[in-house]
């Protein structure tokens, strides 16, 4: 199935804002979730349906989803942030699943 | 609360057989997919595969397919992954997630099964 591609990392100070891009020709007509794992730990689902919040994932974590680019934001970040970030869509078919390569957020 | 919770680390040798498992609770099992996500060491995310428990339908990645089998128990909440010969290159850490049928988003995800395969 199609590759979505991630940037292996970004930095941002703190309070600042993060974005976080997953690409692939025409993304923008599938929906794209992002999850967050930290070291250690087994990710967390942070936003679903491009820009939804599951319960208990703060407002500063936000989404859009057009053309061949979505975008995960964190605004006002914080340094427990810093984690591993991936991007996932549903592709139907025989090999539905797809993630993106991940990215890691440094906090500065 | 909706749970998935995995059996524990597994240290095996080359040529060995594995099953490891995830029982789930909280939900109505038999009408989500449930399937299986590799991580291998400093890596990324990788789907391996799902099963839907209630007609035992399966779904396997290209390069999973052969490598590996996905099956469920329903009187018991369970799945399985099972190996029959594994492979150095069979080290990782897996996970075990539920799909959400809406969107297809993995929610939520068991802690993980690290496996060391290694002579």
């Amino acid at each position: 199935s199609y590759v979505l591609t991630q940037p292996p990392s970004v930095s941002v100070a703190p309070g600042q804002t993060a974005r976080i891009t997953c690409g692939r020709n025409n993304i923008g007509s599938k929906s794209v979730h992002w999850y967050q794992q930290k070291p250690g730990q087994a990710p967390v689902l942070v936003l679903y349906d491009d820009s939804d919040r599951p319960s208990g994932i703060p407002e500063r974590f936000s989404g859009s989803n057009s053309g061949d680019t979505a975008t995960l934001t964190i605004s006002r970040v914080e340094s427990g942030d810093e984690a591993d970030y991936y991007c996932q869509l549903w592709d139907g078919g025989s090999d539905p699943v797809v993630f993106g390569g991940g990215t890691k957020l440094t906090v500065l | 609360e909706v749970q998935l919770v995995q059996s524990g680390a597994e240290v095996k040798k080359p040529g060995e057989s594995l099953k490891i498992s995830c029982k789930g609770s909280g939900y109505s099992f038999n009408n989500y997919w449930i399937g299986w996500v590799r991580q291998m060491p400093g890596k990324g995310l990788e789907w391996m595969a799902i099963i839907y428990p209630g007609i035992s339908d399966t779904r396997y990645s290209p390069s999973s397919q052969g490598q590996v089998t996905i099956s469920a128990d329903k009187s018991i909440t369970t799945a399985y992954l099972q190996w029959s010969s594994l492979k150095a290159s069979d080290t990782a850490t897996y996970y075990c997630v539920r799909l959400d049928p809406r969107n297809f988003q993995f929610d939520p995800w068991g802690q993980g099964t690290l496996v060391t395969v290694s002579s």
